[in-house]
Parts: structure tokens; C-alpha cells; sequence
């Protein structure tokens, strides 16, 4: 079982709000990641840190934003939220070497009303 | 266009018997190949890695298989159990460490029934 957790595991929230999506490994891995998954569709990957202050933006174009000030914390934030960010949103973290495995959290599953 | 592509989209089979996942893929230049496994409302865990060089990898009772010449890969699954119940999720990286990127397919959605 991966040492990475994710809070919250469901979230129902009205549209325009902000929320914040925590994510936390204590495996003092470098490289952290976030994506996003629809029903019975492919993983996407929305944003990744190599390390500490260092955040890129990922394939999949989004309104999320992202930080990384600790190693072991990469919150992701929506400022204001609308049904279309609906979905399940995954965060993993990898050692960095050539054949990394990334280590999945359970998910988050946002519902925005 | 770099792409992976799984079959069957989904498979049920009865306890105890065993089946084989495919996965297709056109990611080039190819580094490695992994097979996870996704329980439902739940983050996918890695079964497998292989390599260019590497033609088979097992994992207890899951045996995966790479054919890099036609760029295609399975899953065997034996004497499958209810806890194989999930998704299975095929993911090929093009290149290694920091320069690297992963292609996911779509997963393929396999229940056992007792």
C-alpha cells in the first residue's frame, strides 16, 4: 500500500466556489502529479512538480492551479468551480528514476452542482 | 499519433477461470510498458513493468507479455478470484526519467461473478 493520501474522497459543491484538493506522500518522493479521469475514460494528466517550487502544466488543458512548497504537499485549487471540472481527480508521486512506478492516492470524486 | 488501445473493453468471466487482456499501443520511441490494476473508487496500482528487452513478467497469478516488434502486450489472468474484479490499465512511456511522458488507455473492465 503506497504512503500518499488524499482529502477530500468526495466533494458535492455549488458552482463559483473555490475549493482546494489536498495531496500528501511521505515517501520524500521528488516527482508528484496530478490527473483527471471521466467514467470509463482514460487517465489525463493536468499538472506535475519535479520538486520543490516547481509546477508545469500537464496535457490536458486546466483551470486548476497548483503548488509546491513542501515536498510531501501538492494542493491543487480551482477558484471557482463549474460542472464541467466534474470528475475524478488522482494524485500520484514517483521516485524519478527511469523505470518509476507513480504511486496512486484514492482519488478525489468532485461533483460541482 | 501516440496511442494505446485495450481489449476487451469489458470481460466478465466466472471464479476461477482465466482470461488474457490485450493492449495495442503506437507510442514511439517506446521505453517501457506497465499493467495496472484500478479497484474501483480507488487509485490504480502497478502489476508490471517491462522493458524493450523484456518478453514476459509475472506477478503472482497475473503473467504479462510484451511483443515489441508488433507493439503489443497482454495480460494473463489465472484462476482469476472476486478481488480481480477492477480495471485494468495499460500505460506505455516513451522515454525514461525526466524526459519521459505516460500514454494511458482506457482500461479494460473485468468482473468476476462466483
Amino acid at each position: 500500500e503506497a504512503d500518499i493520501y488524499q482529502t477530500p474522497r468526495y466533494l458535492v459543491i455549488g458552482t463559483g466556489k473555490k475549493i482546494t484538493l489536498e495531496c500528501s506522500q511521505t515517501m520524500g518522493h521528488d516527482k508528484m502529479y496530478w490527473y483527471q479521469q471521466d467514467p470509463g475514460m482514460e487517465l489525463h494528466l493536468i499538472h506535475y512538480s519535479y520538486g520543490v517550487n516547481s509546477t508545469e502544466k500537464g496535457d490536458l488543458s486546466s483551470e486548476s492551479t497548483v503548488s509546491r512548497i513542501r515536498t510531501e504537499h501538492f494542493p491543487l485549487t480551482l477558484e471557482s468551480a463549474r460542472p464541467s471540472h466534474t470528475s475524478q481527480y488522482l494524485c500520484a508521486s514517483s521516485e524519478g528514476t527511469e523505470l518509476e512506478t507513480q504511486y496512486f492516492g484514492p482519488g478525489t470524486r468532485l461533483l460541482v452542482l | 499519433k501516440n496511442q494505446v488501445e485495450q481489449s476487451p473493453q469489458s470481460l466478465i468471466i466466472l471464479e476461477g477461470k482465466n482470461c488474457t487482456l490485450q493492449c495495442n499501443y503506437t507510442v514511439s520511441p517506446f521505453s517501457n510498458l506497465r499493467w495496472y490494476k484500478q479497484d474501483t473508487g480507488r487509485g490504480p496500482v502497478s502489476l508490471t513493468i517491462m522493458t524493450f528487452s523484456e518478453n514476459t513478467k509475472s506477478n503472482g497469478r497475473y503473467t504479462a507479455t510484451l511483443d515489441a516488434d508488433t507493439k503489443q502486450s497482454s495480460l494473463h489472468i489465472t484462476a482469476s478470484q472476486l478481488s480481480d474484479s477492477a480495471s485494468y490499465i495499460c500505460v506505455v512511456s516513451d522515454r525514461g526519467s525526466t524526459l519521459g511522458r505516460l500514454y494511458f488507455g482506457r482500461g479494460t473492465q473485468l468482473t468476476v461473478w462466483p
